[in-house]
């Protein structure tokens, strides 16, 4: 079955550097552009970034722009989330989620993780 | 950037009722539009997508309807496992930001 389990979140100072993970299994990852979504603590859904299938193309939202970087390692089945320079307003649960295409069509995040809790806090 | 904006923010319904929650668009998105319900502690489940198609193993009480900037989902027959909060989204251009959320509650 499908799986993806996130890791590598924690307690962290405003300014200093955390690197996620998220493990997939149960679907050909190379044939997945990859997202990350996070929600602070009773908020609701904010995107994050992509990834293109291949590692060609990646997006951010302004929020994180020039902080964060998406990365993958198909070899590996992993997707990456490195978040530099991090800020209190970046304590959030971070989702990683798959994104399907049909007949030429996103759908939406078909599959989610279970979150990494990042916590920004001196 | 695209912003949803979903209305109303909270409603309080009752086991059986039909229940539709707003979702509009800064800007015409076509039918790139996804729905999701996430319950408490749990991550978000993916109900329609391009703005009217069930995901595999939804309930048919759930539908989804609308094109361009304004979208409704509805749920027809409102039951106890339902109770949950409600975000649409975006598939559009990036950056594919989400409503704020619909918090459904037991009336």
């Amino acid at each position: 079955q499908v799986q993806l389990v996130e890791s590598g979140g924690g307690v962290v100072q405003p300014g200093r550097s955390l690197r996620l993970s998220c493990v997939v299994s149960g679907f050909t990852f190379t044939s997945y552009a990859m997202h990350w979504v996070r929600q602070a603590p009773g908020k609701g859904l904010e995107w994050v970034a992509v990834i293109s299938y291949d590692g060609s193309n990646k997006y951010y939202a302004d929020s994180v722009k020039g902080r964060f970087t998406i990365s993958r390692d198909n070899s590996e089945n992993t997707l990456y989330l490195q978040m530099n320079s991090l800020k209190a307003e970046d304590t959030a649960l971070y989702y990683c989620a798959r994104v399907d295409l049909k007949y030429g069509y996103y759908t939406g995040f078909d599959y989610w993780g279970q979150g990494t809790l990042v916590t920004v806090s001196s | 950037d695209i912003q949803l904006t979903q209305s109303p923010s909270f409603l309080s319904a009752s086991v059986g009722d039909r229940v539709t929650i707003t979702c509009r668009a800064s800007q015409g998105i076509s039918s790139y539009l996804a729905w999701y319900q996430q319950k408490p502690g749990r991550a978000p489940k993916l109900l329609i997508y391009t703005a009217s198609t069930l995901q595999s193993g939804v309930p048919s009480r759930f539908s989804g309807s609308g094109s361009g900037t304004e979208f409704t989902l509805t749920i027809s027959g409102l039951q106890p496992e339902d109770f949950a909060t409600y975000y649409c989204q975006h598939l559009s251009n990036y950056p594919w930001t989400f409503g704020q959320g619909t918090k459904v509650e037991i009336k």
